[in-house]
């Protein structure tokens, strides 16, 4: 069974300060991990997908790396309109599997 | 507004209620999906469509039916609910089922008493 693990649950920053987000996975053939964000009220909306370990894209302040068991959310110098909920999902198996398995999240919040 | 439009944004019904929540998107898709998100746990995806046909019913309880009349709306009709199905019940679409295409609904609101 396809698992995600995302660690910390929460995490508090002073503007400007650098972090990383952690997004662990188990699955069988990996057809691409997704990253989206989510503010409070608010359907995800989607931020990147990384296809294959060694994979970097970048948006603005957030740049997300891919390795074979692991991707991370790096956060540099984050602003308070960052604080949301970041949400990692992995699709795997072969076509017409169309299942996205979410991890439970990180809640980031930045303070002025 | 991200294309997909939920309604209503907020629900509350008895357990005995009949009701029904609404999704509609207009960004050409052909498949879409309806998510549980509850508190502390990873959204479950519970139905899938593609091009109208149901593709996936997730092991979700028959008090929750779909109904996909076209390309472009879902229902998730909702009959004898409990109060652990007070939950975020999420709308989304995509184009061939590729993650990077899931645009999101903003979501109804439901809460069960």
């Amino acid at each position: 069974e396809d698992q995600v693990t995302q660690s910390p649950e929460a995490l508090r920053l002073q503007e400007g300060e650098s972090s990383s987000l952690n997004c662990s996975y188990t699955v069988s053939g990996l057809r691409g991990l997704f990253w989206y964000r989510q503010d409070p009220g608010k359907g995800p909306e989607f931020l990147f997908t990384l296809y294959s370990a060694g994979e970097e894209k970048e948006k603005e302040r957030l740049k997300a790396t891919l390795t074979k068991k692991e991707s991370f959310l790096h956060i540099t110098a984050p602003k308070p309109e960052d604080s949301a909920t970041y949400l990692c999902a992995v699709q795997a198996g072969g076509f017409g599997n169309e299942k996205l398995t979410f991890g439970t999240g990180t809640r980031l919040t930045i303070i002025p | 507004e991200t294309g997909v439009t939920q309604t209503p944004r907020h629900l509350v019904m008895g357990m005995t209620n009949k009701k029904s929540l609404k999704c509609e998107q207009h960004l050409g898709h052909n498949a879409m999906y309806w998510y549980k998100q509850s508190a502390k746990k990873p959204l479950e995806l519970m139905f899938v469509y593609s091009l109208e046909e149901r593709v996936e019913n997730n092991s979700v309880p028959s008090r929750f039916s779909p109904e996909c009349p076209n390309s472009s709306h879902l229902f998730l009709h909702l009959h004898t609910l409990q109060p652990e199905d007070s939950a975020l019940y999420l709308c989304a679409s995509s184009q061939d089922f590729r993650g990077y295409g899931y645009t999101f609904g903003s979501g109804t609101r439901l809460t069960v008493v």
